[in-house]
């Protein structure tokens, strides 16, 4: 069974511009969740959408969002970018919602911001 | 957000030793997760454990889930250098998933 793929894997944006990454959760997982990963800072909840629905969201500005689609791919995007925002972003799926089962993450979108 | 406290926060181990790591919290949890994430890469799910007191292997690794199900524990032995990288545990509890920070493992010849 294919794991977790995000993408694009690398990605270089400047500042004030958008971006959207994409995550393919395993198949026949409908739970899927974003972190931001920053050196010093371990893993930092984004948002979580089970269904197409969000369930829960992190502590992060409005100009993080979500979505998920029907066969429960999602992107994340993030507007009006900020060094700040450079980081490796991590997407994780699991069968159910995420508190009630472990998630398995991709590889991760290493996103830099000059 | 990260309420688990994940210690140490570094180590320097030599190739063949053991290597100890431990998560604890004021929380109970019904399930604790071990990750290992190498360099640039996701974490990938090394242990998952259920019950109050159970000791899960998975090769050289060995994780336990405390029996007050505030804490786990996590050793590898012998390590070798693949071993290096950041693991991370997690809990589940009642809804709600945390991660701890991370130990960094460094492992020299």
């Amino acid at each position: 069974k294919a794991g977790v793929t995000q993408t694009p894997r690398y990605l270089i944006k400047t500042r004030g511009q958008q971006v959207t990454l994409s995550c393919s959760p395993i198949s026949g997982h409908r739970s899927v969740s974003w972190y931001q990963q920053t050196p010093g800072q371990g893993l930092q909840f984004l948002f979580e959408y089970f269904s197409e629905t969000q369930r829960n969201k992190g502590n992060f500005p409005g100009r993080f969002s979500g979505r998920q689609f029907s066969n429960s791919r999602s992107e994340m995007n993030v507007s009006t970018l900020e060094l700040g925002d450079s980081a490796l972003y991590l997407c994780a799926s699991s069968p159910t919602a995420s508190s009630s089962y472990e998630q398995y993450f991709g590889p991760g979108t290493r996103l830099t911001v000059t | 957000g990260q309420q688990l406290n994940q210690s140490p926060q570094s180590m320097f181990i030599q190739e063949g030793e053991d290597v100890s790591m431990n998560c604890t919290s004021s929380s109970i949890f019904n399930t604790w997760l071990w990750y290992k994430q190498d360099p640039g890469e996701g974490p990938v799910l090394l242990i998952a454990l259920y019950k109050a007191g159970e000791l899960t292997s998975n090769g050289r690794l060995t994780a336990q889930f405390g029996i007050t199900r505030k804490d786990s524990f996590l050793n590898i032995s012998a390590s070798i250098p693949s071993d290096v990288g950041i693991y991370f545990c997690a809990g589940i509890s009642w809804g709600k998933l945390q991660f701890g920070a991370g130990t960094q493992v460094v492992v020299t010849p």
